[in-house]
């Protein structure tokens, strides 16, 4: 079974700074897919950005960009100029390829609580 | 269009009550998610709909949850009698076809207080 695992309960940056979430997974497959969403306090949760493990350069959205590297099962997200309205907390997730067993359910970490100071 | 409509978005009910959570998925939809958050920790799979069928219901913890999806349309989560450790945050999620295009589109979620 796949496990994501996301070791800052908690993390803080500074308006307009970058900051780096962290996230390790650890699976025996070799295709599969990565996500990071955003759940903004009692709003319902957003995909912030997609990495397929088969493609090796790094997906970005904007101020969002990962660094996915695959030998190392880790899938860190970093946050570039950052805004108020990123405040939220930020869970990665795991989904196997269509072709294995495990079907379309997502695994997710534990999540990061992100605060933007003014 | 419309997103994953979930409700109640609170409920707080005393251990061994009946609660009915309700998903109403975006139209289209035929792939409908639950997912759970208990105590802060990480967001784990309860079952798949594939319109009316259970897709798979491999994460459901026990026979006091069932999940019907009737007519393939929204979908209701029964827990009964509620327990204690059932509190936590309940998740909907729906797709068109997850296996094409990766995408999720999730509700609120409804936060569940058993005392």
């Amino acid at each position: 079974a796949q496990t994501v695992t996301q070791s800052q309960p908690e993390m803080s940056v500074q308006e307009a700074e970058t900051v780096t979430l962290s996230c390790t997974y650890d699976t025996s497959e070799s295709d599969y897919y990565l996500f990071w969403y955003k759940q903004p306090p009692s709003r319902q949760m957003i995909l912030v950005i997609r990495q397929e493990a088969y493609k090796q350069q790094n997906a970005t959205e904007n101020r969002f960009s990962v660094n996915f590297q695959k030998a190392a099962k880790s899938f860190s997200l970093k946050i570039s100029d950052s805004q108020l309205g990123d405040a939220a907390m930020y869970f990665c997730a795991y989904r196997s390829d269509p072709w294995e067993t495990s079907g379309s359910r997502l695994t997710f970490g534990e999540g990061t609580q992100l605060t933007v100071n003014p | 269009e419309a997103g994953v409509t979930q409700f109640p978005s609170h409920s707080v009910i005393e251990k061994g009550q009946t609660v009915t959570l309700r998903c109403d998925p975006i139209s289209g939809h035929d792939n409908l998610y639950w997912y759970r958050r208990v105590m802060g920790k990480e967001i784990k799979f309860l079952l798949h709909f594939v319109k009316e069928s259970k897709q798979d219901e491999s994460g459901m913890p026990n026979n006091r949850f069932l999940a019907e999806r009737t007519g393939g349309t929204y979908s209701t989560l029964k827990v009964q009698p509620a327990e204690l450790e059932d509190s936590g945050v309940y998740f909907c999620a729906s797709s068109q076809d997850p296996d094409r295009d990766y995408g999720y589109t999730f509700g609120s979620g409804t936060r569940l207080t058993v005392v």
